[in-house]
């Protein structure tokens, strides 16, 4: 079963913060962020592991919340190359060699 | 490294046609999996493998056959194409099924239009 992210889309003037949410129904044991940008390939952005983990990259952060099953992504003092659409992928727990299992995506639109 | 490439980058087809789609990778990775990505769908899973000579239906199996003849080549294929097959297919590798210390990395993509 796919995580649900949260929003879909967004709009932010440069500069701004933007949060982008992804919960599952199943116990994680990780999740990864990916940033889309259109026609191009996922970019992998960070892996998050169980136990309440957070991480940054550069103005880019997240954080995973191994009990509500939920992960956050945090872009402060967005820029233009913010722009695209983001994926979380989830590991459930006990593993499975299928991998991850995607999110929908938000669409993320930085305007000048 | 070239990492993961894919080809053809484009292909138009017609309804009943057969195509190959072919995904390599150089990082000597054991797992490779296809997903094809439509509008508002995010990334779903076609099949996937755990290595050589080994392949298995993901979420979205039905119209798609795979083979993985050799380690570093995971091929698509489509023996009679649909219009519900127009979409971009991925392919992605990774050492491992997912988790710790790494991640699936993945290929330009395929678009693939089925007339």
């Amino acid at each position: 079963q796919q995580p649900v992210q949260s929003p879909q889309a967004v709009i932010l003037r440069e500069g701004e913060d933007a949060v982008i949410n992804c919960s599952s129904s199943k116990a994680l044991y990780s999740v990864h962020w990916y940033r889309q940008k259109h026609g191009e390939a996922p970019v992998f952005l960070m892996i998050l592991l169980k136990g309440g983990e957070q991480k940054g990259h550069e103005k880019i952060s997240a954080s995973f919340n191994e009990k509500k099953q939920q992960s956050s992504l945090y872009l402060t003092a967005s820029q233009l190359s913010y722009s695209g659409t983001y994926f979380c992928g989830t590991e459930k727990l006990g593993g499975g060699a299928d991998g991850l299992t995607f999110g929908k995506g938000t669409h993320l639109i930085i305007q000048p | 490294n070239a990492g993961v490439t894919q080809t053809p980058k484009f292909r138009v087809l017609k309804t009943g046609q057969s195509m190959t789609l072919l995904c390599a990778q150089d990082m000597n990775h054991e797992y490779m999996y296809w997903y094809r990505q439509d509008p508002g769908m995010g990334l779903r899973l076609i099949h996937y493998s755990v290595g050589e000579g080994t392949t298995a239906k993901g979420e979205v199996p039905d119209g798609y056959n795979v083979s993985r003849l050799k380690k570093q080549n995971f091929l698509l294929g489509l023996e009679s194409a649909a219009p519900s097959q127009t979409s971009v297919y991925f392919c992605a590798s990774s050492p491992t099924p997912g988790g710790a210390q790494e991640t699936q990395y993945f290929g330009p993509g395929t678009r693939l239009l089925v007339l």
